[in-house]
Order: structure tokens, then C-alpha cells, then sequence
């Protein structure tokens, strides 16, 4: 299964300013997913994200807040943009799987905004 | 997405077999069950997923029933290492529906030393 490489994996930041959290894979991926996990919360996809398209937002996500990347098969970042308390939560991507496997899962960003 | 519906919370002694159960009455039939395991401080990860036959890894073993209406999740000999949240989720391998995984709250299981 792919092996994925996500950074920061925390970060404490000031209201109002923007971070970007990177994806790396290890091997080419066709869909890469960015999920929100609230404090004792389950996780909410935010979007998903295919090379060479614009990415598709869900319900109550919209991109000037969340701006997604993906310049290749193997790499995106998801900016939190113009952050408030509320953004605070553990962010994170996921792949989709070859034929027969299970989807992977980054170990998170865990961001804190004050 | 067809919906799943698990106990919150269930509670083994170590070293002896776990049984999580999933309801999912309206499952489809290009559904597959799939289960994923978030320990504390990590990403979910991966456990295993079937159609209508019971599936054995190394992991564990998901019994489907012969309706699909429910299935269950088998930790043989549950260890400390296997207390985390169990999500039961169902995904559409037709190719027509979305490709993402759609969480529920799952299962929390604590192992009792």
C-alpha cells in the first residue's frame, strides 16, 4: 500500500494568518482526499483532489477558505486560509488504493490557531 | 452513501476475541463493508473490506451475513495495541457512485488489561 508523508504534523498559529499542510506519496495516485477531524469528532471530508482538474469541494467546504493543490501524481497541499479558533483540528490526506486495498491515510496536522 | 449503525463504545479483556458488530439494512449491492481502525494520535488505518463472502486477514476477519444487512468485525485475541475507534463503512465499487469514505461516529473499543 502507498506510504504517505504529511507535514507539520502540528502547528500552533495566530488568527487571520493562512497554513499549508503537504501531502507526499510515495507512488502515483490517481484521487487524494482532505479530511477535517474535529476535537472528539469523526472525520468530515473536506475535498477531493485530482491532478490536473480543479478540486471538488463538499458541502459547507469552499475553496477561498480551503484552496487545494495538486501539481502531480504524488503531492498536494491543502491551505487553511484566514484562520479563526474554530479551524482548529487535525487535518488530513488520504488516497485512494490500488486494485484490491484499503485507502491510506496521512498521520495528520494537528493545528491549533489562537 | 447507504449508512452504517455501530455501538458507540464496547469493552474486551485482553487477550480475549472481540466481536464488533455494523448494521447497514440498506446496503446496496455493489457496497462493500469496509473497516477502519483509528488508534489515538494516528490517521485511520486500513483493516479490511468484503463483499458477501467472510474475509480473513492478518489483521482480523469480517463475517457478513448471508442478507448483508450486517456484519461483524473479528479480533481474535484483542491486545492493548487494538484499543481505538472501529468505523464500519460502506463504499460503492460500481464506479458510478463517489470514491470517498464517508465516516461515522464508530465504535470505541477499550481492552481491559
Amino acid at each position: 500500500s502507498a506510504v504517505i508523508s504529511q507535514k507539520p504534523s502540528r502547528d500552533i498559529c495566530q488568527r487571520g494568518t493562512s497554513l499549508t499542510i503537504q501531502c507526499q506519496v510515495d507512488s502515483q495516485v490517481t484521487m487524494m482526499f482532505w479530511y477535517r477531524q474535529q476535537p472528539g469528532q469523526s472525520l468530515t471530508l473536506i475535498a477531493t483532489a485530482n491532478q490536473g482538474s480543479e478540486a471538488t469541494y463538499e458541502s459547507g467546504f469552499v475553496i477561498d477558505k480551503f484552496p487545494i493543490s495538486r501539481p502531480n501524481l504524488t503531492f498536494s497541499t491543502l491551505t487553511v486560509s484566514n484562520m479563526s479558533p474554530e479551524d482548529s483540528s487535525i487535518y488530513l490526506c488520504s488516497v485512494l488504493p490500488g486494485p484490491g486495498g484499503g485507502y491510506t491515510f496521512g498521520s495528520g496536522t494537528r493545528l491549533t490557531v489562537v | 452513501d447507504a449508512k452504517t449503525t455501530q455501538p458507540n463504545s464496547m469493552e474486551s479483556n485482553e487477550e480475549e476475541p472481540v466481536h464488533l458488530p455494523c448494521n447497514h439494512s440498506t446496503i446496496s449491492g455493489t457496497d462493500y463493508i469496509h473497516w477502519y481502525r483509528q488508534l489515538p494520535s494516528q490517521g485511520p488505518e486500513y483493516v479490511i473490506h468484503g463483499l458477501t463472502s467472510n474475509v480473513n486477514n492478518r489483521m482480523a476477519s469480517l463475517a457478513i451475513a448471508e442478507d448483508r444487512k450486517s456484519s461483524t468485525l473479528i479480533l481474535h485475541r484483542a491486545t492493548l495495541r487494538d484499543a481505538a475507534v472501529y468505523y464500519c463503512i460502506l463504499r460503492d465499487h460500481s464506479g458510478a457512485g463517489s470514491y470517498q469514505l464517508t465516516f461515522g461516529k464508530g465504535t470505541k473499543l477499550s481492552v481491559i488489561p
